[in-house]
């Protein structure tokens, strides 16, 4: 049974250049989110996908957004890359039941270390 | 707005030590509480997660305890070893906020040999 999956691994961007990074959910899972972890810093949430719609958004501009495909697999954009958004990106999946908040643990993937020059 | 502290930022002790170390968090509403572990350079790994109405869960020599009305969480480590040298961060997720984890800083811990 795989766990939770990101692709790529490392990524190395330019300012104002965009990104997409990519994860696929551990089996049964149907909801993502996507967290950024600055260096020396807890992760930071920056939105969650069910049912292929942003269900819930944290505080991050519109440069960032989103995308939940029917297998449940996500992809998070960053448009005009800035310095400030090199970081490690980590995508979690759960499953949520009937709707409600998550009951079990959230399994979190190995991430994708970003590094905007 | 939830904020989750976790003091000190690092800890160095000697093999075979017990050790604790803390969490607090500002709003006691909260849905759960995780303990994680992360490698260096790497994701995060699931140790323990205390559902609310819960007051502690064991795993190994792991036990992390819970007291909502305090604010408080503790990760307590028994005889620890040299591979337990990681970082530990803790999350909570409040009702209403489907899900959304909430994060402390984490505490860097060492273990000598």
């Amino acid at each position: 049974d795989a766990g939770v999956t990101q692709s790529p691994t490392h990524l190395i961007k330019t300012r104002g250049q965009q990104v997409t990074l990519r994860c696929s959910p551990k089996s049964g899972h149907d909801t993502v989110s996507w967290y950024q972890q600055a260096l020396g810093q807890g992760p930071q949430f920056i939105f969650q996908y069910y049912e292929e719609e942003e269900r819930q958004r944290g505080n991050f501009p519109d440069r960032f957004s989103g995308h939940q495909f029917p297998n449940y697999s996500s992809e998070l954009n960053v448009n005009a890359l800035l310095l400030g958004d090199s970081a490690l990106y980590l995508c979690a999946s759960s499953l949520v039941l009937a709707g409600g908040p998550v009951q079990e643990t959230q399994y979190f993937g190995p991430g994708t270390r970003l590094l905007v020059l | 707005k939830q904020e989750v502290t976790q003091i000190p930022a690092a800890l160095s002790v000697p093999e075979g030590e017990n050790l604790v170390l803390n969490c607090s968090f500002t709003d006691s509403a909260i849905y759960n509480l995780q303990w994680f572990r992360q490698d260096p350079g790497k994701g995060l790994t699931s140790l323990l997660l205390i559902q609310s109405s819960q007051r502690e869960q064991t795993s190994g020599r792991l036990n992390a305890s819970l007291d909502k009305s305090s604010g408080r969480s503790t990760l307590y480590i028994a005889a620890s070893q040299p591979g337990d040298s990681a970082t530990y961060l803790c999350a909570v997720s409040s009702p209403g906020a489907n899900s959304k984890l909430t994060f402390g800083k984490g505490i860097t811990l060492s273990v000598r040999p």
